[in-house]
């Protein structure tokens, strides 16, 4: 049974950081692309990042470029998020979901980012 | 970056009558590999998403046969037969073409 369990998230003031994370079971790890997906408060979903399956390639949302960091240990089957530089508007929910470019076909149950003062 | 714009936002729909929905990108989804990476996404309110489709009319596993995508290019549609309670929530189209991602705004689907 795949499972994506996310954990990290918390309250940081403006300007903070945060590093989640995403462990992975049930599927090879390492042959899959990965991604990030957040929804703020009642709000859409909006993509985030992905990483290939071996690391060598990552892609960014415009909002998010310069300031998170995706990345993957495949010999932990674990996924990171680095955030940096947090503002008011990156307060999410952050769902890590297998799959780059076909991203989807499982999500995690999300993790909670407060970025408030 | 590509916009996904769809229609309605909100769908009241009668118990066992059918539903539709629109996703209209800003440019063609069909990819260099000759591939269209269009998927349609149901959240139930306090759930994560659960791909439904992908490659615009391939079900995922699990997903009721009342559930169908079809659509080429830029013009996208997923439609329900006969809606179900279980079906309410909203639901959003995802382009996988382009670098970066897109979703929709999303559709919400309530009953009336």
């Amino acid at each position: 049974e795949v499972q994506l369990l996310e954990s990290g998230g918390g309250l940081v003031q403006p300007g903070g950081s945060l590093r989640l994370s995403c462990t992975a079971s049930g599927f090879t790890f390492s042959s899959y692309g990965m991604s990030w997906v957040r929804q703020a408060p009642g709000k859409g979903l909006e993509w985030v990042s992905a990483i290939s399956g071996s690391g060598s390639n990552t892609h960014y949302a415009d909002s998010v470029k310069g300031r998170f960091t995706i990345s993957r240990d495949n010999s932990k089957n674990t996924l990171h998020l680095q955030t940096d530089s947090l503002r008011g508007e990156d307060t999410a929910v952050y769902y890590c979901a297998k799959g780059s470019f076909q991203l989807g076909d499982f999500w995690g149950q999300g993790t909670l980012v407060t970025v408030s003062s | 970056d590509v916009v996904m714009t769809q229609s309605p936002l909100s769908l009241p729909v009668t118990l066992g009558q059918p539903a539709s929905i629109s996703c209209r990108s800003s440019q063609s989804l069909v990819h260099s590999d000759g591939n269209t990476y269009l998927s349609w996404f149901q959240q139930r309110p306090g759930q994560s998403p659960r791909r439904l489709i992908y490659k615009v009319s391939n079900r995922d596993s699990g997903v009721p046969d009342r559930f169908s995508g079809s659509g080429s290019g830029t013009d996208f549609t997923l439609k329900i037969s006969r809606v179900e309670a279980e079906d309410v929530g909203v639901y959003y189209c995802l382009q996988g073409t382009h670098w970066p991602l897109t979703f929709g705004q999303g559709t919400k689907v309530e009953i009336k």
